[in-house]
C-alpha cells in the first residue's frame, strides 16, 4: 500500500528565507510522486512530479524537490521565500487499489505556508 | 483557454435530499476526475472519467455517482444526503488518463447540508 505524511501542518517563515516543506511515502515499489499548490480562492496548481526519470526535480515559480529513495522523502524546498508563496501544500502520491485495481491519487493534509515580511 | 469551471459554486441541501454538480473541463481534455475536500478528511479522490468511462473509482459509498458525456462535461451526483457530504467538491481535468498527468482544477462547489 502507498500512502503520503506531510510532517508538519503549518511551517512559518520570513520572506527570503529558505522554505522546507517535509513530505514522507511509503510504497512497495517506485512511486510517482507530486506537489500542489493551492492559494486561497483559487484552484490547485501543480508545482512539480517526479516520475523517475531524475531524482532532482524542479517546479515553477523556483521550487524544487529531491527523491530520496533511502528515505523514502520528497521533500520541496525554495531557496527563498516571497510573499506570494503563502499557500497550502499538498504532497500526493498515486496508489494502487489492492481490490479493485484503480490508480488512486493520496493527498497528503497540506501544509500551510505562512510567510512573514 | 478557458480553466475548468464548475457549477454552482455554493449549495445548500437538506438531509436525504440528492444535488448533482457539474464540472466542464479544459477544452480539449478528456479526462476528469472529482474529489472531495473537508477539514477532517483532507482531499479525497472520488473517481476519474476518461471517455464517458469511469476509470478509477476512490473508496466512497454507492450514493456517490458520475458520468461523462460526449463533451467531456461531467456531472456528479449525490443521492440521500448526510450532513457529512457537506465539502468542498473539486474537479480536475487533464489531457489524458490517470492522475499521473497534470491535473487542472476548478474552483470547486461548496455543498452545505443541513
Amino acid at each position: 500500500a502507498q500512502s503520503v505524511t506531510q510532517l508538519d501542518s503549518h511551517v512559518s517563515v520570513s520572506e527570503g528565507t529558505p522554505v522546507l516543506l517535509r513530505c514522507n511515502y511509503s510504497s512497495s515499489y517506485s512511486p510517482s510522486l507530486f506537489w500542489y499548490v493551492q492559494h486561497p480562492n483559487k484552484g490547485l496548481q501543480l508545482l512539480l512530479k517526479y516520475t523517475s526519470a531524475a531524482t532532482l526535480v524542479k517546479g515553477i515559480n523556483g521550487f524544487e524537490a529531491e527523491f530520496k529513495k533511502s528515505e523514502t522523502s520528497f521533500h520541496l524546498t525554495k531557496p527563498s521565500a516571497h510573499m506570494s508563496d503563502a499557500a497550502e501544500y499538498f504532497c500526493v502520491v498515486i496508489r494502487r487499489d489492492p481490490s479493485g485495481g484503480s490508480y488512486i491519487p493520496t493527498f497528503g493534509r497540506g501544509t500551510s505556508l505562512i510567510v512573514h515580511p | 483557454k478557458a480553466g475548468v469551471t464548475q457549477t454552482p459554486r455554493y449549495l445548500i441541501k437538506t438531509r436525504g435530499q440528492q444535488v448533482t454538480l457539474s464540472c466542464s473541463p479544459i477544452s480539449g481534455h478528456r479526462s476528469v476526475s472529482w474529489y472531495q475536500q473537508t477539514p477532517g478528511q483532507g482531499l479525497q479522490f472520488l473517481f476519474e472519467y476518461f471517455s464517458e468511462t469511469q476509470r478509477n473509482k476512490g473508496n466512497f459509498p454507492g450514493r456517490f455517482s458520475g458520468r461523462q458525456f460526449s463533451n467531456s462535461r461531467s456531472e456528479m451526483n449525490v443521492s440521500t444526503l448526510e450532513l457529512g457530504d457537506s465539502a468542498l467538491y473539486l474537479c480536475a481535468s487533464s489531457s489524458g488518463q490517470g492522475a499521473y498527468n497534470e491535473q487542472f482544477f476548478g474552483p470547486g462547489t461548496r455543498l452545505t447540508v443541513l
